[in-house]
């Protein structure tokens, strides 16, 4: 079974300053994605990460894939508010020679921003 | 607006019951994937569509089922409610069927079973 680990669960940020979320996965995988959720709302895609070395930016998020490391990082430069929102990653994996994949998420990252 | 529509957006029924989610992609995605949220179990993804053929499962239980039509809206069929399917339902739409592109998300339909 494949098991996605984020952490931290719960980051405060103060504006301006610098974060990285942690995401670990247990099996060998080279898709994640990264998606955002604000309260009440529905989910919004950031980024995918297809290989290993794979990195994207938009913004003041970018996010890196270690396949060998099994772990995605996503981090925030100079946080502002509105990044306030919940993280999530998902990983990809197929756990046969088969084309039918299986696909699990983190737990989120909740993520408040203050001034 | 991601483009992608899911009906309705509230559901309230009773144990044993059975209702029907539908979701429309966006104009030219083929896929629509279906994800349950809940505060017991998170995220799950539930299954993958693309262009009328499953393509991939996750944990969908048996009392559920999915399919995708012609037109290529897809629709989630929950029987035998319990307490437990309680949930928000998304569907997410995206060009291709190999998990690799960028999803885009309907607004989802809230269960709540009583």
């Amino acid at each position: 079974e494949l098991k996605v680990e984020q952490n931290p669960l719960f980051l405060s940020m103060q504006e301006g300053k610098n974060y990285t979320i942690y995401c670990n996965y247990s099996t060998t995988s080279d898709r994640l994605y990264w998606y955002r959720q604000d309260p009440g709302k529905s989910l919004e895609s950031l980024f995918v990460l297809l290989s290993n070395g794979a990195v994207k930016q938009e913004g003041r998020l970018m996010a890196s894939l270690d396949t060998k490391a099994r772990l995605s990082t996503l981090h925030i430069t100079a946080a502002v508010h509105d990044l306030s929102a919940t993280y999530f990653c998902a990983v990809v994996f197929w756990p046969s020679r088969s084309n039918d994949y299986k696909l699990s998420f983190g737990a989120g990252t909740t993520v408040t921003v203050r001034a | 607006d991601s483009g992608v529509t899911q009906t309705p957006k509230h559901l309230i029924t009773a144990t044993g019951q059975r209702v029907t989610l539908r979701c429309s992609p966006r104009s030219g995605d083929l896929s629509v994937y279906w994800y349950q949220q809940s505060l017991d179990q998170g995220l799950q993804f539930l299954i993958h569509y693309y262009n009328g053929e499953e393509r991939a499962k996750g944990n969908i239980l048996e009392r559920f089922s999915a399919q995708q039509f012609p037109d290529l809206h897809s629709e989630l069929n929950l029987s035998s409610l319990e307490l437990g399917d309680s949930a928000l339902y998304f569907c997410a739409s995206s060009i291709s069927g190999g998990a690799i592109d960028t999803q885009y998300f309907g607004p989802g339909t809230r269960l709540t079973v009583l």
